[in-house]
């Protein structure tokens, strides 16, 4: 079956640390891939997707990320972490004839520390 | 402007009680779902609708109930077939659902459910 995994539940970086978010989906179809932020209490927020094209994606707010194929990754990256930065992010990814339904990863919980 | 919007909030259940959760869209979209979000299980679908009057079951859809007489909108109603109803459920809707796999899922607020 197809699935998604963010390795970590909880990172925990500095402000002005570099983010690293971790996402390896398990496929032997190239996915379409996304990334949601999600606040308290809030709805997800789209911060980038890939679907084809260029593999280093830039998305809202100074992230971006890279698929790779052969690692099957989209991990998340950010150079300067911002304590508005602090939320749960979610990877998620489609199929072409798989009438878009998304299936995420469990969530990373980002904590930004002064 | 436009959006997702959910209501209520938030939503007590008795024991027993069906309750139903309002999701309405002005995007013009033509798929709509609903997720269920626990804590530490990410996102996990339970219904949606590519077309009016059209939906299919998806992961976790025992317990659930939904409609789709209009285009913008999509209740979902929680039967007391639900035997842990508890969390936080969200809707989104994107354009093409059937053929759009890469486009963009957007999501309303949110309503969570708790139960008396």
């Amino acid at each position: 079956a197809q699935s998604v995994t963010q390795l970590g539940s909880h990172v925990s970086v500095s402000e002005g640390a570099l983010v690293l978010l971790r996402c390896n989906y398990s496929s032997s179809v190239p996915p379409y891939l996304f990334w949601y932020v999600q606040y308290p209490n809030q709805g997800l927020q789209l911060l980038l997707k890939y679907t084809t094209g260029a593999t280093l994606v830039k998305g809202i707010n100074g992230f971006e990320a890279e698929f790779k194929k052969s690692e099957t990754s989209f991990h998340l990256t950010k150079p300067s972490a911002h304590m508005s930065d602090a939320a749960e992010y979610f990877c998620a990814v489609s199929y072409s004839g798989n009438t878009g339904k998304l299936i995420f990863g469990q969530g990373t919980t980002l904590q930004v520390k002064p | 402007d436009g959006g997702i919007t959910q209501s209520p909030k938030y939503l007590f259940r008795k024991e027993g009680q069906n309750v139903t959760l309002s999701c309405e869209q002005n995007l013009n979209h033509d798929a709509m779902y609903w997720y269920r979000q626990d804590p530490g299980q990410g996102l996990r679908l339970i219904y949606y609708s590519q077309i009016v009057n059209d939906f299919q079951k998806g992961d976790i859809a025992e317990g659930y109930s939904v409609s789709r007489e209009k285009k913008e909108s999509f209740p979902l109603t929680v039967t007391s077939a639900q035997k842990n109803p508890t969390a936080f459920y969200l809707c989104a809707s994107s354009s093409y659902g059937g053929l759009g796999a890469k486009n963009i899922q957007y999501f309303g607020a949110g309503t969570r459910l708790s139960v008396l």
